[in-house]
């Protein structure tokens, strides 16, 4: 079992819908969560990080973590097609290590 | 220009072949990293060096070495390159008390 799991997807919705993106871990040790932003052919860049459990909320995207069945979720609000990436969460190990998910593919579509 | 630059942006080799994977930053980070990812796998990382004199090995180094050349530079080397190392090579870099990584570009590699 992967440490970090998560849905590849592709996830295609229409511009406005609300997203969830979701991911599980194993090692709850570590309760520092992070997800990163990847645009076709660049680098993934950090939109959200979060520490143990509840939410953080930036503008039109929450990031959720639910110790109790070791869950974390994205959600974006009101979708734009800017926001078709790929959306990768991540959990840092100690040590500033981190463990990355396979990354979903979201497509919003105008 | 970038903060973190990795050259070359693609490259095409043969079997056997010595590749190497150039990394620089201008964000002052001492720590760096070198990653892969592969779709379906996600990011995976090769190594990582928390200060010039440091170099650790991450979960998948076989295959792989590295030289910290300076607190700017980390190169990644395959010496005999074999088409399962094709991937998506990232370069990254963090500050040691924030555990954010702030990637280069990215740098293709296909082996034949």
């Amino acid at each position: 079992q992967k440490e970090v799991e998560q849905d590849p997807g592709p996830l295609s919705v229409p511009e406005g819908a609300i997203v969830s993106l979701n991911c599980t871990y194993s090692n709850s040790a570590f309760q520092y969560f992070m997800w990163y932003r990847q645009y076709s052919r660049k680098g993934p860049e950090l939109l959200m990080y979060t520490y143990s459990s509840g939410n953080k909320e930036d503008g039109r995207f929450t990031a959720q973590v639910d110790k109790s069945s070791k869950y974390i979720s994205l959600f974006i609000r009101d979708s734009q097609p800017s926001d078709s990436a790929t959306y990768l969460c991540a959990q840092e190990t100690g040590g500033f290590k981190t463990i990355f998910g396979a990354g979903t593919r979201l497509f919003v579509k105008a | 220009d970038a903060d973190v630059t990795q050259t070359p942006r693609n490259r095409i080799t043969k079997t056997g072949k010595r590749i190497m994977l150039e990394c620089s930053q201008t964000k002052g980070h001492d720590r760096m990293y070198w990653y892969r990812q592969d779709p379906g796998l996600g990011l995976r990382l090769i190594y990582y060096s928390f200060d010039v004199k440091d170099i650790n090995k991450g979960e998948i180094s076989d295959g792989y070495s590295v030289s910290r050349q300076a607190q700017a530079k980390f190169s990644l080397s395959l010496e005999s390159a074999i088409p399962n190392q094709t991937a998506l090579y990232f370069c990254a870099t963090s500050v040691a008390d924030n555990g954010e990584l702030f990637f280069g570009e990215g740098s293709r590699l296909t082996v034949l």
